[in-house]
């Protein structure tokens, strides 16, 4: 079946770094790809999407990466903050157009 | 604060019981997502709805149901509950039908059956 897996729990950065977050999806008929971030208890937060015919979107310190050859997702955190201490989730959007999540990345953000 | 609103925060109710759970969207906003949360399965699409209409549908099981109103607000019906129903239910909005738009997360409600 299909599955959305991202390669490591918990990231730890140091504020001021770059972060990567990977992800890793196994449906190549997925078309459109988004970006979350979830604080301890909030709800999930939008961070950037992708659609499938792009390589690259860029936002605001965010940029997001996506090669497609090897069904690779990555989201880059430019200068990291402690406020960009959260769990990042990606999503695929599956052929049937259903979001399918991966577990997610816990982001340690240290001094 | 995202401006997308959910009632009730908590709920605790025993297995076997009906609960519905509700969502204001930001105003302007016509659709509706349902998610639930999980600590084994993670962040999980229910349903969307856009302007009243069903729109997309994941994972929702069957004894779970939502509509969307005329006044854009939606409901989300769990019946028969489960232990493994327990999760936090979140409902998120945005302003048109969903692909490449912002989607806008409530805080969720805590679902708790005992």
């Amino acid at each position: 079946g299909e599955s959305v897996g991202l390669h490591l729990p918990t990231l730890s950065v140091q504020e001021g770094d770059n972060s990567i977050i990977n992800c890793a999806y196994s449906n190549s008929a997925s078309d459109y790809f988004i970006w979350y971030k979830q604080e301890s208890g909030k709800g999930p937060q939008f961070i950037i999407d992708i659609r499938s015919n792009m390589d690259k979107r860029q936002g605001q310190r965010v940029t997001v990466l996506l090669n497609k050859t090897v069904k690779h997702l990555s989201l880059q955190i430019a200068a990291t903050q402690p406020g960009d201490s959260a769990v990042y989730f990606c999503a695929a959007r599956d052929s049937w157009g259903k979001l399918q999540f991966g577990a997610g990345t816990q982001v340690v953000v240290t001094p | 604060d995202s401006g997308v609103t959910q009632t009730p925060k908590h709920l605790i109710t025993a297995t076997g019981q009906r609960v519905t759970l509700r969502c204001s969207p930001r105003s302007g906003d016509l659709s509706v997502y349902w998610y639930q949360q999980s600590l084994d399965q993670g962040l999980q699409f229910l349903i969307q709805y856009y302007n009243g209409e069903e729109r997309a549908k994941g994972n929702i099981l069957e004894r779970f149901s939502a509509q969307q109103f005329p006044d854009l607000h939606s409901e989300l019906n769990l019946s028969s509950l489960e232990l493994g129903d327990s999760a936090l239910y979140f409902c998120a909005s945005s302003v048109g039908g969903g692909e490449g738009e912002t989607q806008y997360f409530g805080p969720g409600t805590r679902l708790l059956v005992l």
